[in-house]
């Protein structure tokens, strides 16, 4: 079945420790979205790829960036996590070239902070 | 600015009965797409219905259905037979322009009993 992976499920990681996400699709879309989720909270858009070309929102902190090498994959990466970037952090894709702007969501990536 | 504003932070519903989830809009967009995601413990955000906006019939998907009122701006969530497994948090959510982010409401928290 085409779908939007994670990896990994769970993170652990450091304080102040790099840490990546990873996110690839075999949906074959355009568009790939990350989103950050803290809890009882709804997703925040950090960033996201439109074809090749990036779009950054603007209160997204630089210690997130963003890499997309292929229409089928796409990371996260985290410079210098801090305590308070523990959280869901859940990809979508989406397709503009099939007409609907439906996006689709990974299972997320659980990131804590130590 | 564009909004979603789901005034039902918490609900619950006895099994097999009917429950309307709330959620209204803003925006200064003629053509625009509206969703409604269920995310259950697991974190997974799992796409429910969709509607257009442009077409003025309520988009159905077998035990949900929407009441779309464009002039309203207000599109409620109807979940018919209520299941246990219909237990999560319900985001409504809009997108206006192709590859742009989802603008979602804070969420409505559905409890099914049995």
């Amino acid at each position: 079945d085409a779908m939007v992976i994670q990896n990994p499920r769970y993170q652990v990681t450091q304080f102040g420790k790099p840490v990546t996400l990873s996110c690839s699709q075999t949906l074959n879309h355009n568009v790939m979205y990350w989103y950050q989720q803290k809890s009882s909270q709804a997703p925040k858009l950090l960033f996201h790829y439109y074809d090749k070309d990036f779009n950054n929102e603007a209160d997204t902190p630089d210690n997130f960036q963003s890499r997309r090498p292929n229409t089928s994959f796409c990371f996260l990466d985290i410079r210098s996590p801090g305590l308070g970037d523990a959280a869901m952090y859940l990809c979508a894709t989406s397709s503009t070239l099939q007409g609907q702007e439906t996006q689709y969501f990974g299972p997320g990536t659980r990131l804590l902070v130590l | 600015a564009q909004t979603v504003t789901q005034s039902q932070p918490e609900m619950s519903v006895q099994e097999a009965e009917t429950v309307t989830l709330s959620c209204t809009y803003d925006t200064s967009e003629s053509n625009y797409y509206l969703f409604w995601y269920k995310q259950p413990p697991s974190r997974q955000m799992i796409l429910v219905i969709r509607q257009e906006a442009y077409k003025q019939q309520n988009a159905t998907e077998n035990r949900f259905s929407v009441n779309f009122q464009k002039a309203a701006k207000s599109f409620s969530l109807k979940i018919s037979d209520s299941q246990l497994g219909d237990t999560a948090m319900y985001f409504c959510a809009f997108v206006y322009n192709q590859g742009g982010k989802l603008i979602f409401g804070q969420g409505t928290e559905l409890s099914v009993k049995p």
